[in-house]
């Protein structure tokens, strides 16, 4: 089945750094992937979606220039958390979608924990 | 914006016991997934469910979608350790993305 990687898995950073994560999709082409972010034991909630090619459409109350979101290619997009604060510190999940899986749900990746020291 | 309202919250029950977490909306969604989360580890899907009224089995899970594709129910039976959880339904609003909407989610604990 259709995989999706994510990473790293976890990265403990200091206050004041940046951190990219990346998703990639690993046996297909991803034309669109979803940025989520999930609180313990709670839900998951879009940050933003992430077309390739183009910028991405962040959800309201997401900070653009906060979370960072590049999907420079069919089968990579990245997550750039800028000037990280502990009150970042959660559990970021991407998930892909592609053409040919188009009415198909979407493939998650296993998450990384970022903690913000 | 489509809302998916899903209870209960927290179920911490015993092995064997049944059990039925509900995902309410009133938005009709063109699918409605239900996926398996375990700490750590990003969700995994269990069924989609498509067709109004459809019933799906899965083992000892059964989803059932609503007529009115509003709303969806997922029934263990005879509940295992191994069923402990985070289950999250999430509807399909369809559109040019697909993007889902998830519920707030069941954390569901089965003791032995």
């Amino acid at each position: 089945g259709a995989v999706v990687s994510q990473h790293p898995s976890w990265v403990i950073c200091k206050s004041g750094t940046s951190v990219k994560i990346e998703c990639r999709s690993l046996d297909f082409q991803a034309t669109t992937m979803f940025w989520y972010r999930q609180f313990p034991k709670q839900s998951l909630m879009l940050m933003a979606t992430s077309n390739e090619g183009s910028k991405a459409t962040y959800e309201q109350g997401v900070e653009k220039d906060k979370f960072l979101i590049n999907h420079a290619s069919l089968t990579l997009s990245t997550l750039t958390v800028t000037s990280a604060h502990p009150e970042d510190s959660s559990f970021y999940i991407c998930s892909a979608r592609g053409v040919e899986i188009r009415r198909s749900p979407l493939h998650f990746g296993n998450g990384t924990r970022l903690t913000v020291t | 914006t489509q809302l998916l309202e899903q209870s209960p919250q927290f179920l911490s029950i015993q092995e064997g016991e049944n059990l039925t977490v509900y995902c309410n909306s009133s938005s009709v969604f063109s699918s409605l997934q239900w996926y398996r989360q375990e700490p750590g580890e990003g969700p995994v899907l269990l069924v989609t469910v498509v067709t109004g009224g459809e019933v799906k089995k899965l083992k000892r899970l059964t989803f059932q979608f609503g007529d009115a594709r509003k709303d969806s129910s997922l029934h263990i039976t005879a509940a295992q350790p191994g069923d402990t959880g985070l289950y999250l339904c999430a509807g399909n609003s369809g559109g040019s993305n697909y993007k889902l909407t998830f519920g707030k989610g069941t954390l569901l604990t089965v003791n032995p």
